[in-house]
């Protein structure tokens, strides 16, 4: 069985804070790493989808970092806004035949107090 | 663009019926799609991933039987919750792949059973 850990489960920031949480992973059979933002009543929403050891990615506000030899992905979010509060989920996506597959994380609940 | 949908978003039945849950992709194909199930407190887990034209496979642990996957075309899935009884409440969400290496997800469907 997988084990992919989040943390920290839920975080409460204040409006214009910057944040960070922690996606730790198996290094082998390594594939993919993805990161979801996910509302309440919503689909989750796909923000990044990383495969190289080093890489950086970056949307708005928003950015994450991997590293795949020791198996963790950072996320950041910079100057916390209320409508950044949601649930963040990290799945591991594996090789091979676990292709497609994704293994999440339990999820880091972030609330944005105005 | 790579819109997922499920219908419905939300069922209560009676024990020992049977329940169909459908996946929709909206504005592409998939020739796969993936059935993932969250209990309480718990990450999103893997049940089977559907394929169109044949038949689906299921995660170790997961009764073929009990929740029949039907891939009929290639822009929808259904998940059939059979003979549903109080342990199957939970919630029951779909994904499809479109660009590479990203998965797109429904909203969910939260299934109780009484």
């Amino acid at each position: 069985i997988l084990n992919v850990e989040q943390s920290p489960q839920s975080l409460h920031v204040q409006e214009g804070d910057s944040t960070n949480f922690t996606c730790s992973f198996p290094s082998s059979n390594f594939y993919a790493l993805h990161w979801y933002r996910w509302e309440t009543a919503k689909s989750p929403e796909a923000l990044f989808v990383m495969t190289l050891n080093g890489d950086e990615k970056k949307k708005g506000r928003i950015s994450a970092t991997l590293n795949t030899k020791e198996g963790y992905s950072y996320l950041y979010i910079k100057g916390s806004q209320p409508e950044d509060s949601a649930t963040y989920l990290c799945a591991f996506g594996g090789g091979g035949t676990s292709y497609g597959k994704l293994t999440f994380g339990q999820g880091t609940i972030l609330t944005v107090h105005p | 663009g790579a819109v997922v949908s499920q219908h419905p978003s939300w069922v209560i039945c009676k024990s020992g019926t049977s329940v169909k849950i459908e996946c929709r992709s909206l504005d592409f194909q998939a020739t796969t799609m993936f059935w993932y199930r969250q209990f309480p407190k718990q990450s999103l887990m893997l049940m089977a991933t559907s394929n169109e034209g044949s038949k689906a496979t299921y995660e170790q642990g997961v009764e073929k039987d009990k929740f029949l996957i039907n891939h009929a075309s290639l822009t929808l899935s259904t998940l059939t919750v059979t003979s549903a009884h109080p342990e199957d409440s939970s919630f029951y969400i779909c994904s499809a792949p479109n660009q590479p290496d990203t998965q797109y997800f429904g909203p969910g469907t939260r299934l109780t059973v009484l």
